[in-house]
């Protein structure tokens, strides 16, 4: 079975700071990858994807995230975090072959101000 | 406004009486899903649906149903809910039947099973 890791449960980081979240996924085929955000009190949102293509993807709010085939990863960066980035963020996967997701355990990110 | 609408919002119930949480999404949207979200487990799948009368489990069926009769909506049931069923459950949707398009996801239901 497939399996997403994110190795960072808990991440406090300052105002200004840079951000990279881990996520590393165990299938071998080709793969559709996905990071969401969970906002308090909000439900999942798409943050970005990477489906094919340039490997360097770039989503909403000045993320980005960098698909490295060779080491099955999709890790998550930003280089300056706000206040308002405190939230929740989930890696997820999901095979070309199947329709199913897969989704990390999550990496709450608590941003001082 | 397009939205996926779960009901309730919490729920809390005893051992054993079948419900239902209901799902609902206004887009038109060939591929419906269930997740359950616990603590350090981040979510689950538990069954999935490309279109009408067409579902599949995912990672975590077991103790759950789900049905497909129309296009909108995508209920949930338990029909004899055990305390390990007690989470956070959300429904989602996209537009493609694979659901690899960005995933619409309702804003929960929180289950207490005691």
């Amino acid at each position: 079975a497939q399996s997403v890791s994110q190795h960072n449960h808990h991440v406090i980081l300052s105002e200004a700071a840079s951000l990279e979240l881990g996520c590393n996924y165990s299938y071998g085929g080709t793969v559709n990858l996905f990071w969401y955000v969970q906002y308090p009190g909000q439900h999942l949102q798409l943050l970005l994807k990477y489906f094919s293509g340039d490997p360097l993807v770039k989503g909403i709010k000045g993320f980005e995230a960098e698909f490295i085939k060779s080491k099955f990863s999709f890790n998550l960066r930003k280089p300056s975090v706000q206040w308002s980035d405190t939230a929740e963020y989930f890696c997820a996967v999901n095979a070309r072959n199947f329709n199913k997701f897969y989704f990390g355990s999550g990496t709450k990110l608590n941003v001082k101000p | 406004e397009a939205q996926v609408t779960q009901n309730p919002r919490y729920l809390i119930t005893v051992t054993g009486k079948k419900l239902t949480v209901t799902c609902s999404q206004n887009m038109n949207h060939e591929y419906m899903s269930w997740y359950r979200q616990d603590p350090g487990l981040g979510l689950r799948q538990i069954y999935y649906s490309m279109n009408v009368e067409v579902t599949d489990k995912g990672d975590v069926p077991e103790g759950y149903k789900v049905s497909r009769k129309e296009k909108r909506n995508f209920p949930l049931i338990l029909e004899s809910p055990s305390p390990n069923q007690t989470s956070l459950y959300f429904c989602a949707s996209s537009k493609d039947r694979q659901g690899v398009e960005k995933l619409f996801f309702g804003s929960g239901t929180q289950l207490s099973v005691l």
